[in-house]
């Protein structure tokens, strides 16, 4: 089955600046590729996905996404944060074969400060 | 209203007691799930149903059972509810393939469970 990696469990930043949060993903023939962020006390609603065509995703809230097949990545990306951004990031992954479910990171969380 | 609706949302309750989780959603979906997320581990899967005769063990399905009772309803048991069990649960539900086995879900707003 599909895994997925986030290395960073907490990425502090500045407001204003940019920011990347990084997910790698186990090699398959073919992925599905989810960004979504869970802000406190909610759960989960979906930023971004991946599923075809065009590498670069862009999702609400000006957040985007490269899927890049030779690095097995799919960073987040935005390039200016605000206090509102605060939350809880977690990349997902499914495939043709484990199609029943997403497998989780283990989420990355986000803190801006001003 | 939420299209996914999870009761109840806060719940305390102590070692051996039966306990279960209710989830019911509007958004017609065929797939429903249960995940469990603890600080630092990510969302782990614990059961997920197709549809109401097909029903899947996950990742961590041990000390729990679920019962789909109809197309919108999935609820989530623990038999004889432990300590190690506190956590945040979330209910999901997501279209059928037709072909897209694309796995986009739709969460619940979770329901916190404490077993002191």
């Amino acid at each position: 089955a599909q895994s997925v990696t986030q290395l960073d469990s907490q990425v502090p930043v500045f407001e204003e600046a940019p920011v990347e949060l990084w997910c790698n993903y186990s090699s398959s023939v073919s992925v599905y590729l989810f960004w979504y962020v869970q802000y406190p006390n909610q759960g989960l609603q979906l930023l971004l996905k991946y599923l075809s065509g065009s590498t670069l995703v862009k999702g609400i809230n000006g957040f985007e996404a490269e899927f890049n097949k030779s690095q097995t990545s799919f960073h987040l990306r935005k390039p200016s944060v605000h206090i509102s951004d605060t939350a809880e990031y977690f990349c997902a992954v499914s495939d043709d074969d484990s199609g029943y479910a997403l497998n989780f990171g283990k989420g990355t969380s986000l803190l801006v400060t001003p | 209203d939420a299209d996914v609706t999870q009761t109840p949302r806060n719940r305390i309750t102590k070692t051996g007691k039966r306990i279960m989780l209710e989830c019911s959603q509007t958004k017609g979906h065929d797939r429903m799930y249960w995940y469990r997320q603890d600080p630092g581990l990510g969302l782990r899967l614990i059961y997920y149903s197709f549809d109401v005769k097909d029903i899947n063990k996950g990742e961590i399905s041990d000390g729990y059972s679920v019962s789909r009772q109809a197309q919108a309803k999935f609820s989530l048991s623990l038999e004889s509810a432990i300590p190690n069990q506190t956590a945040l649960y979330f209910c999901a539900t997501s279209r059928g393939s037709s072909g897209s086995g694309t796995g986009e879900l739709f969460f619940g707003e979770g329901s916190r469970l404490t077993v002191l």
